[in-house]
């Protein structure tokens, strides 16, 4: 079974903290990505990685940043905390075969930023 | 990036009903086809790959129409455990050769008893 996990369920964060989200993969996937989920807008790509040291922006890359320096490891990265990134922060990967692969998801992080 | 639609719903039926959602894309370079399922406050688990030719898994079934751009899912003899969000997911080609995939919104399916 492929094991995607994040290394808090829950987060509580203060305004232009840096903080740090990471993820790992035990599948050898070649892609990762991180989303975040806000109700009515569903799932948003902030930002993904096809191979290690590789990272491409999403939909919503401003304020984060990524770090892959190993094939299983994808961390996101707050700058500077702001209260807007209050949200539901999932990370998946997967297999890249020709885009016939699905994702799997990690359990999520709910973060809060007061 | 190129849209995928769902109607939000949500869908109220039934138990024992059949209900069926459709996905619409607007990318015709997408690769693949998934159905996922979000229960709430939990993450998207995969329900079910969507192959051309229609593909069942018990009481679902998964179609894709290539022409018309626009996938299906069909649940029957609905079970009050089938409430939840079901997502469609279409994989196309990005940069790298590697491949995106967009979600939509999600459809609802609340169903009672």
């Amino acid at each position: 079974d492929v094991k995607v996990t994040q290394s808090s369920r829950y987060l509580v964060k203060r305004t232009g903290e840096k903080v740090f989200l990471e993820c790992v993969q035990d599948m050898d996937h070649e892609n990762m990505f991180w989303y975040r989920q806000d109700p009515g807008l569903g799932l948003r790509l902030i930002y993904f990685s096809y191979d290690v040291k590789m990272k491409e922006k999403g939909d919503i890359p401003e304020g984060y940043s990524v770090s892959r320096e190993k094939k299983e490891r994808f961390s996101l990265i707050l700058e500077s905390a702001s209260t807007n990134q209050t949200s539901m922060y999932l990370c998946a990967s997967s297999f890249t075969d020709r885009g016939n692969q699905p994702q799997h998801f990690g359990d999520g992080t709910r973060l809060s930023i007061l | 990036r190129k849209e995928v639609e769902q109607d939000p719903g949500p869908f109220n039926v039934p138990e024992g009903a059949t209900v069926a959602f459709n996905c619409t894309y607007s990318n015709s370079a997408s690769q693949s086809f998934f159905w996922y399922r979000q229960d709430c406050r939990k993450e998207p688990k995969l329900l079910m790959s969507v192959y051309s030719s229609g593909n069942e898994d018990g009481r679902f079934t998964a179609q894709l129409n290539r022409a018309s751009q626009y996938i299906s899912l069909l649940i029957r003899d609905s079970k009050l455990s089938d409430s939840a969000t079901y997502l469609c997911v279409v994989n196309a080609p990005a940069s790298g050769g590697s491949y995106i995939p967009t979600f939509g919104r999600g459809t609802s399916l609340i169903v009672h008893p």
